[in-house]
């Protein structure tokens, strides 16, 4: 059973940076092609992918966010942390990490987030 | 980038109605669409992934179709626990991008 759960601040101050936590289960970011995301949802509006991370340290951001973020992981841990720098208001949402598996559609790798965290809402606020 | 825009922003419809959303991708994502509902206050769930298959457990009368362009999310007998807001997604190339949702209420 995949689990993954979020932990961090649920405040912070503008221009301060964010650090959070995706502590999982269920699966080895070992295994070939498995991945870990970040997905933040301001309050009453859409997600909005950040970024993710491959079991070989492979790297992708989003890259309007890309200068302020920082994805790694700690595989014998089972964690994957998250920071971003310069907060400001607008950051308030609430943050997810979701697992990504390699799905094989029709001989075609497909990637999708099909566990998600419960979620962490950070307030951006002085 | 490529942009999703989703249509209706919100529906209206009652139980047993046949229900359709719509994704349009700003270039061609081949079948690089899915789909997820999301219930207020809870993380989203995968409903649909490479536009058409069905994720283990959800149930059939949840379909997907579409490529290239154009995509069509069905719910072909809406049930009380369908009223949620739905979001497609594509991952065809970084960086991944949601639709604005689509709101399926009560009428």
């Amino acid at each position: 059973q995949i689990t993954l759960k979020e932990s961090g601040p649920t405040l912070v101050k503008p221009t301060q940076t964010l650090t959070l936590t995706c502590t999982f289960s269920g699966f080895s970011l070992s295994t070939s092609g498995v991945s870990v995301g970040w997905i933040r949802q301001p309050p009453g509006k859409a997600l909005e992918w950040l970024a993710l991370i491959y079991g070989n340290d492979d790297k992708r951001y989003s890259p309007s966010l890309k200068s302020r973020l920082t994805i790694t992981k700690d595989t014998s841990k089972n964690q994957v942390v998250l920071t971003m720098t310069n907060m400001d208001p607008v950051d308030t949402a609430t943050y997810y990490c979701a697992h990504i598996p390699r799905n094989m559609v029709r001989g075609v790798i497909f990637q999708v987030f099909d566990y998600w965290g419960q979620g962490a809402l950070v307030t951006v606020s002085s | 980038d490529i942009q999703m825009t989703q249509s209706p922003s919100s529906l209206s419809a009652s139980v047993g109605d046949r229900v359709t959303i719509t994704c349009r991708a700003s270039q061609s994502i081949s079948s690089y669409l899915n789909w997820y509902q999301q219930k207020p206050g809870k993380a989203p769930k995968v409903l649909i992934y490479a536009s058409s298959t069905l994720q283990s457990g959800v149930p059939s009368r949840f379909s997907g179709s579409g490529s290239g362009t154009d995509f069509t999310l069905t719910i072909s007998s809406l049930q009380p626990e369908d009223f949620a807001t739905y979001y497609c997604q594509q991952s065809y190339s970084l960086p991944w991008a949601f639709g604005q949702g689509t709101k399926v209420e009560i009428k």
